[in-house]
Order: structure tokens, then C-alpha cells, then sequence
């Protein structure tokens, strides 16, 4: 089956650390993987994508690289800002399953100043 | 261009009672799902309308039913509401059909259900 499992959360930093976000996966055929976030009382926003294995994907410092070896896809930023602050999600979707997401259980980043 | 619309924002209702929620999808946009997410948790599928059908199911029982109208808006409607029921519900849409080369999906902001 399709399934994703990410690094429990609460992750706590201070601005400026350096963001690693850790995101597994189990899919039959080759799907696509996201990183969505989401801010308090909103909901889901696309972070970043990537289509296939060893694409990165990137947006607004944060990186995450598909890597079929590994079925892994974690999400880095070099440097935290408070702004950050947000549930990540980690998501998988295969296109020819009627676009259905499969979602982690989301991990909490608090960035303190 | 309005991106994916939900009402109402907040919704109390009580056991036993039905429900239904609204979605306008992003311009362009003809298929949309519906999530549940549970506190501290992350969305569960479940279902999927397209061509005013449903399409796929995830794994949540009869009392969740749909509907897509002809302007691929969508409802969600659940009956005999259980305390279980409390979450956050998402809709999403996306576009199917030929062209379409990768699979993203535009989140709305949600519904927030509280069930006493």
C-alpha cells in the first residue's frame, strides 16, 4: 500500500539553525512527493513538489530531493526564521490513482528568536 | 483569481445531527476532494468527485456523502454526526484529463466541525 511516515514533532530551533525534516515513504509504482504547510487556523499549502526520482524540489530556502534508494524525501532549510513556525506534511500522490494524497501525520517547528 | 473557497468557516452542531459543508474550487479546476483532519493529525482521504461522480472512496463509512455540481463545486454532507466526527475538513481541487502531467492539489482554508 501507499503510506508515509515523517519524524515526530515537536522540533524546536533558534533562528538561524539549520532545518532537517525527516520523510519516508512506501508506494506502489512511482508517485509524485510534496511538502505542504500549514500555519496556525489555515490550511494546507503546497511548500514544494517533486515528480520524480532524484528531482529537488525548492521554495523559499527549503529543499527536499526524491530519492527512490532510499524511499526517502526530508526537507532541509539552512536557516529558520520565526516565521517559520508551522506543521509540515509530507505527501505522496500517484496520478494514475485518481490523485489521491497520502499524508504524514505532520511535524510541529517552533522557531525561537 | 480566488483559489479554493470552504463554508462556513466553523460549524457546531450536536450527536445525531447532519451536516453539510461547501466548496468552490480553484478556477480551471475540475476535480475535488475532501479530507478529514483530526487534531494533530494529518489529512485522511476521503473521497474524490469528478464529472459530478465520485470517483474514489477512502475509508470512512456511508454516513459521509458527496456531490459535485455542474459547476465542479462540491458539498460534503455527513449524517448522524458522532463526537468522532470533530476535525478540521479540507477540500482540494485539482484538474484531470489529458495534458495534465503532474498531480497538485490547491487546499482551501477549511471547516472546522465541532460535534457536542
Amino acid at each position: 500500500g501507499n503510506s508515509v511516515t515523517q519524524m515526530e514533532g515537536p522540533v524546536t530551533l533558534s533562528e538561524e539553525a539549520f532545518l532537517t525534516i525527516n520523510c519516508t515513504y512506501t508506494a506502489t509504482g512511482y508517485p509524485s512527493l510534496f511538502w505542504y504547510v500549514q500555519y496556525p487556523g489555515e490550511g494546507l499549502q503546497l511548500l514544494l513538489k517533486a515528480t520524480k526520482a532524484d528531482d529537488k524540489g525548492s521554495n523559499k530556502g527549503f529543499e527536499a530531493t526524491y530519492r527512490k534508494e532510499t524511499t526517502s524525501f526530508h526537507l532541509e532549510k539552512g536557516s529558520v526564521q520565526v516565521s517559520d513556525s508551522a506543521v509540515y506534511f509530507c505527501a505522496l500522490s500517484r496520478i494514475d490513482n485518481f490523485n489521491k494524497f497520502y499524508f504524514g501525520s505532520g511535524t510541529k517547528l517552533n522557531v525561537k528568536p | 483569481d480566488a483559489g479554493v473557497t470552504q463554508s462556513p468557516t466553523h460549524l457546531i452542531k450536536t450527536r445525531g445531527q447532519q451536516v453539510t459543508l461547501r466548496c468552490s474550487p480553484k478556477s480551471g479546476h475540475d476535480t475535488v476532494s475532501w479530507y478529514q483532519q483530526a487534531l494533530g493529525q494529518g489529512p485522511q482521504f476521503i473521497f474524490q468527485y469528478y464529472e459530478e461522480e465520485e470517483r474514489q472512496r477512502g475509508n470512512f463509512p456511508d454516513r459521509f456523502s458527496g456531490h459535485q455540481f455542474p459547476n465542479y463545486s462540491s458539498e460534503l454532507n455527513v449524517n448522524a454526526l458522532l463526537l468522532g466526527d470533530s476535525a478540521l475538513y479540507l477540500c482540494a481541487s485539482s484538474r484531470r484529463g489529458a495534458g495534465v502531467t503532474y498531480n497538485e492539489q490547491f487546499f482551501g482554508p477549511g471547516t472546522r466541525l465541532t460535534v457536542l
